[in-house]
């Protein structure tokens, strides 16, 4: 089944600067990658995704960017801010309910 | 809209003892799936559940169970809980089988 590797566990980055975090992913059926963002006490919430067709998404001081050839896929966020503090999991998925999240990774952005 | 409600919040259990969880999904979303999340772990697939039936099926033990009702609404169980089950449920909801809406979840706690 897929399997989905996410680094880095943890990054700490000061307030104004970028953030990235990266994923590989292991089938190459795999066509959808969705990011997800959970702060403490609540549940992962969707902040981006990208299908296989699409090589870059952007929304506003986010993006994800796709190496299919590759299979990993990042996520970008420029000008962090403290709200951005938060864990973030990377998925991988083939149509179906089916999906496989990354490990997290744990952002702390400093004032 | 309302957002995925998870109930309880909060429950703590002994070993032996069973569980039930119980998740309604977002208005309109037929399709409800169940994650696992631990520290160690991260987000783990249990199954997934679609107009009653059950679609897919994580590598779980057959202690773990779920369905779904004719309102779309879900329940998981557990039963002969081990020490081990203690985690955070997740609960999610789909209307297009790939974005997932997740709930805020159930904290379970076996002792």
């Amino acid at each position: 089944g897929e399997n989905v590797e996410q680094h880095p566990s943890t990054l700490s980055v000061q307030e104004g600067d970028s953030a990235v975090i990266k994923c590989t992913y292991s089938d190459s059926a795999s066509n959808y990658f969705p990011w997800y963002k959970q702060e403490l006490g609540k549940g992962p919430q969707l902040i981006i995704d990208i299908r296989s067709n699409v090589g870059e998404k952007k929304d506003q001081r986010i993006a994800v960017t796709l190496n299919k050839t590759a299979k990993h896929f990042s996520l970008h966020i420029t000008e962090t801010q403290p709200e951005d503090s938060a864990v973030y999991f990377c998925a991988a998925s083939i149509g179906r309910n089916d999906m496989r999240f990354g490990a997290g990774t744990r952002l702390t952005v400093k004032p | 809209k309302a957002g995925v409600t998870q109930t309880p919040r909060y429950l703590i259990k002994t070993r032996g003892q069973q569980v039930t969880l119980s998740c309604s999904p977002i208005s309109g979303h037929r399709s409800v799936s169940w994650y696992q999340q631990t520290p160690g772990q991260g987000l783990q697939f249990l199954f997934e559940y679609f107009s009653e039936t059950q679609r897919n099926k994580g590598n779980f033990p057959g202690r773990f169970s779920g369905r779904q009702f004719s309102n779309s609404r879900s329940e998981m169980n557990v039963s002969t809980l081990e020490l081990g089950d203690s985690a955070l449920y997740l609960c999610a909801s789909s209307f297009d089988n790939e974005k997932l809406f997740f709930g805020s979840g159930t904290q379970l706690s076996v002792l």
